[in-house]
């Protein structure tokens, strides 16, 4: 079975440029979830799908960050425009039941 | 809101010991769930173990059990006979049960970075 999917591992841009981050969740899963991990804050929830629908988003820093979910194997998060501070990694997880299942995350370092 | 707390930033332990990593948490609810994730240097995320706060019974996955202990919102992870690849950090994570029947995000700690020494 394959586990989440994560696009891209790295991503480098510029102060100001859009960036958008994929996931696959994994097939039959009907919980999507974006967390982000710096090392001042931690692992951080972001926003979470519960059957495609956004349920919170409260996590979502600014209004730069937006989230989209058209399908059930497929999400999107979008910075627009992207600022130094939000350099991390960016994980998505899955899940089905309990447990959730993450993907191999996105390290994204905004110059 | 929940939190969940570990104290010891970073732990060693000889390899082939003993080693418990420490997890508080604080909560209204009485239904919950908690897991211990393991990150090593490759960053993925990794399930180590779950328990659910209804069974009285500690959960264990061969090497690894915890010492649940609810009334005192506690959550602590044993490793026994610690092997090198159980280097990573470690961290202690809560979710609630959504009354709704969905699921709820993860609230983490700050993580413990274990140390095998050989």
């Amino acid at each position: 079975d394959a586990g989440v999917i994560q696009s891209p591992r790295h991503e480098v841009t510029e102060m100001g440029q859009e960036v958008t981050l994929r996931c696959k969740p994994i097939s039959g899963h009907n919980s999507l979830f974006w967390y982000r991990q710096t090392m001042m804050r931690g692992l951080e929830l972001l926003i979470y799908f519960n059957n495609n629908v956004p349920i919170d988003d409260s996590g979502m820093p600014e209004d730069r960050f937006s989230a989209k979910m058209p399908n059930a194997s497929f999400s999107t998060l979008k910075i627009q425009p992207s600022e130094p501070r939000d350099s991390a990694v960016y994980f998505c997880a899955s899940s089905l039941r309990a447990t959730q299942y993450f993907g191999p995350g996105t390290r994204l370092t905004v110059l | 809101a929940q939190t969940v707390t570990q104290s010891q930033p970073e732990m060693s332990v000889q390899e082939a010991e003993t080693v418990t990593l420490s997890c508080t948490y604080d909560t209204s609810e009485s239904d919950y769930y908690l897991f211990w994730y393991k990150q090593p240097p490759s960053r993925q995320m990794i399930l180590v173990i779950r328990q659910e706060a209804y069974k009285q019974q500690n959960a264990t996955e061969n090497r690894f059990s915890v010492n649940f202990q609810k009334a005192a919102k506690s959550f602590s992870l044993k490793i026994s006979d610690s092997q090198l690849g159980d280097a990573a950090m470690y961290f202690c994570a809560y979710r609630t049960l959504n009354s709704g029947g969905g699921a709820d995000g993860l609230t983490f700690g700050k993580g413990t970075h274990l140390i095998i020494q050989p």
